[in-house]
């Protein structure tokens, strides 16, 4: 199975620009759930996408938005983009409760962001 | 609160050394404890979760309630563990996870 897809992998924008990055699941999974990654903070949970539906979200500004497809393809959006929005922005999927094992989340390459 | 604090930012050891990661956690409830890894250039991926109580590349990990810790364990430390190692815990019914700062490990040969 191919893994979990990021698009793009590397961005560049000033700000007040907006900016979508898109996420592939692996085939089968529904569960998209999306991540900050930055030096100072570390790994910052951003949302969680089942079946189209946010099932969960992290504390980050209304700035932040995702949406998943029927396909349980996802995107996220920042607005307004500031210079601290810049990061590694990571997408990981799972397969449908109880048939995980082990592994039970896949994540992404990330799509790396940096705002000027 | 629900908090993973992992209090090394970095440890180093010579091949064959034990190693030790530090893991403790703060949660309402029973969480699910992981521990992920991401080697350089690669992906951040699945070491460990508690719940399936298996050694994977000779580390285990033991989760104590009592102590609330999740304490990552090598007895012979390889070159090839080198990476960064995060240690994160997940509530039931969610996929969210709650990420520690991370632990560098360096092994030196």
């Amino acid at each position: 199975k191919a893994g979990v897809t990021q698009t793009p992998r590397y961005l560049i924008k000033t700000r007040g620009q907006q900016v979508t990055l898109s996420c592939s699941p692996i085939s089968g999974h529904r569960s998209v759930s999306w991540y900050q990654q930055t030096p100072g903070q570390g790994l910052q949970f951003l949302f969680e996408y089942f079946s189209e539906t946010q099932r969960n979200k992290g504390n980050f500004p209304g700035r932040f938005s995702g949406r998943q497809f029927s396909n349980s393809r996802s995107e996220m959006n920042v607005s307004t983009l500031e210079l601290g929005d810049s990061a590694l922005y990571l997408c990981a999927s799972s397969p449908p409760e109880g048939t995980g094992g082990l592994e039970t989340q896949y994540f992404g390459p990330g799509t790396r962001l940096l705002v000027l | 609160a629900q908090r993973v604090t992992q209090p090394e930012k970095l440890l180093s050891v010579f091949k064959g050394a034990p190693v030790e990661l530090k893991c403790n956690y703060s949660y309402s409830g029973s969480p699910e404890l992981f521990w992920y890894v991401q080697y350089s250039r690669q992906r951040l991926q699945l070491l460990l979760r508690h719940i399936s109580r298996e050694s994977i590349k000779g580390f285990t990990a033991d989760l104590n309630k009592g102590e609330t810790s999740f304490h990552l364990k090598k007895p012979f430390a390889q070159e090839e563990d080198s990476a960064m190692y995060y240690c994160a815990l997940s509530g039931r019914g969610t996929d969210k996870l709650i990420f520690g700062t991370g632990t560098r490990l360096q092994v030196f040969p």
